[in-house]
């Protein structure tokens, strides 16, 4: 079945440590976006990527980075930078600028 | 600027009729969408709406668009608690991206 795979689902990082998150879709969507949801509040945009090996900041990629070395894959890694890095992270994927989104189930980070 | 907005939480009885308002202001968002995400989910789309409909019916939902007021409303028939939820209104905007809200949580008491 087609769909997009976020992993893991739970994550613990310690302060000053890098992680990354996966996301995966297998849709030949174009593109693939970064979403984080703080509880209570809606979705902020992290970076998005329109096209392989190209991506753009959204309203908050300070402290996080990525990368789009192939069409499926578009991994987030959260920095040590990122002040306030505990929230529950979304990917999501369209067919370019047309067409609704696909979502991934999500990865909630914890720092402990 | 782009910004979509909706009430943040409705409570209905099992049974009743739930509507969920939206405003957005990009007169140029060719279609509007309405996501559902369950607790420690992702999100799941509903249904959503081109721009020159006024309504879409989809089993017990019904999606209306008033243009001229930018407004986008949701309406559940018959509301279950399994539609207990988070619900998203989202349009796009000129560069392809989608603008969401902050969110309506629906709470169903049996």
């Amino acid at each position: 079945d087609g769909g997009i795979t976020q992993s893991p689902k739970y994550l613990f990082r310690k302060e000053g440590q890098n992680v990354t998150l996966s996301c995966e879709q297998n849709l030949n969507h174009d593109a693939m976006y970064w979403y984080r949801q703080d509880p209570g509040q809606g979705l902020r945009l992290i970076y998005y990527s329109q096209i392989v090996n190209d991506f753009q900041k959204g309203d908050i990629a300070e402290g996080y980075s990525v990368s789009r070395e192939k069409k499926e894959s578009f991994p987030l890694t959260v920095t040590s930078a990122q002040k306030n890095p505990t929230a529950f992270y979304l990917c999501a994927s369209s067919f370019g600028t047309s067409g609704g989104y696909t979502f991934g189930s999500g990865t909630r980070l914890t720092v402990v | 600027g782009e910004d979509v907005e909706q009430s943040l939480f409705l409570s209905v009885r099992e049974g009743d009729s739930s509507v969920i308002n939206c405003t957005y202001t990009d007169s140029s968002s060719t279609y509007l969408y309405w996501y559902k995400q369950e607790p420690g989910a992702g999100l799941q789309l509903l249904t959503y709406i081109f721009s020159n409909m006024d309504m879409k019916q989809d089993q017990r939902l019904t999606v209306l668009l008033n243009k001229k007021d930018k407004h986008l409303s949701l309406r559940i028939a018959d509301t279950q608690t399994g539609d207990s939820a988070i619900y998203f209104c989202a349009e796009r905007s000129n560069t392809g991206k989608l603008i969401f809200g902050q969110g309506t949580t629906l709470q169903v008491k049996p």
